[in-house]
């Protein structure tokens, strides 16, 4: 059974701070990280797929970093906005397969 | 474009009944994956369907089955309901499966199930 990890699990944050969530993955047969944000009653959007060891990949003041080798991604948050509040989901995806592996997530909430 | 679209939204069964859950990928798109999503947990994998063929299947029991159609909408169907069954079904459609787990997926907004 794979194992996919996220930190924390909630974060209360002021508008306008900066902030980062961590996932663990397995490190052996990776092939692609996906990261989702899913606001509440709407439906999880993709914000990144990412498959290179070192690769960074922004969206506006979203970007994510990917270790393959020891297995962990970073999402960062530069200025956070109350609309960033949301549950940010980090999916594994395995070589030679279809299925996907998601953490539990982190829920964030951005306090005005 | 419309996005995935899944039907119905909401859903009360009991023990023992049959549930067929509907979902609509976007236009173009061939693959449909179903997820089940438990509070407090991120979504589980439970099938994938391209060209109406299975692709992949999580661990789920034997109850749990789900078709493609010639028009890449699929169902999933649950038999002999259980309480555990109660979650947030969703769908999620691909562009190209080729890709394998590359692919970025594009969720519906679920089906809320409700075992009683």
């Amino acid at each position: 059974i794979l194992n996919v990890e996220q930190s924390p699990q909630s974060l209360h944050v002021q508008e306008g701070d900066s902030t980062n969530f961590t996932c663990s993955f397995p490190s052996s047969n990776f092939y692609a990280l996906h990261w989702y944000r899913w606001e509440t009653a709407k439906s999880p959007e993709a914000l990144f797929v990412m498959t290179l060891n070192g690769d960074e990949k922004k969206k506006g003041r979203i970007s994510a970093t990917l270790n393959t080798k020891e297995g962990y991604s970073y999402l960062y948050i530069k200025g956070s906005q109350p609309e960033d509040s949301a549950t940010y989901l980090c999916a594994f995806g395995g070589a030679g397969s279809y299925q996907l592996t998601f953490g539990k997530g982190t829920k964030l909430s951005v306090i005005p | 474009d419309a996005g995935v679209t899944q039907s119905p939204t909401h859903l009360i069964k009991t023990r023992g009944q049959h549930v067929t859950l509907r979902c609509s990928p976007i236009s173009g798109h061939k693959s449909v994956s179903w997820y089940q999503q438990v509070l407090g947990q991120g979504p589980q994998f439970i099938f994938q369907y391209y060209e109406k063929e299975e692709r992949g299947r999580g661990n789920f029991p034997d109850r749990f089955s789900a078709r493609q159609f010639p028009n890449y909408s699929s169902e999933l169907n649950v038999n002999a309901l259980l309480l555990g069954d109660s979650a947030l079904y969703l769908c999620a459609s691909s562009l190209n499966p080729e890709g394998g787990t590359y692919n970025e997926q594009f969720f519906g907004p679920g089906t809320r199930l409700t075992v009683l």
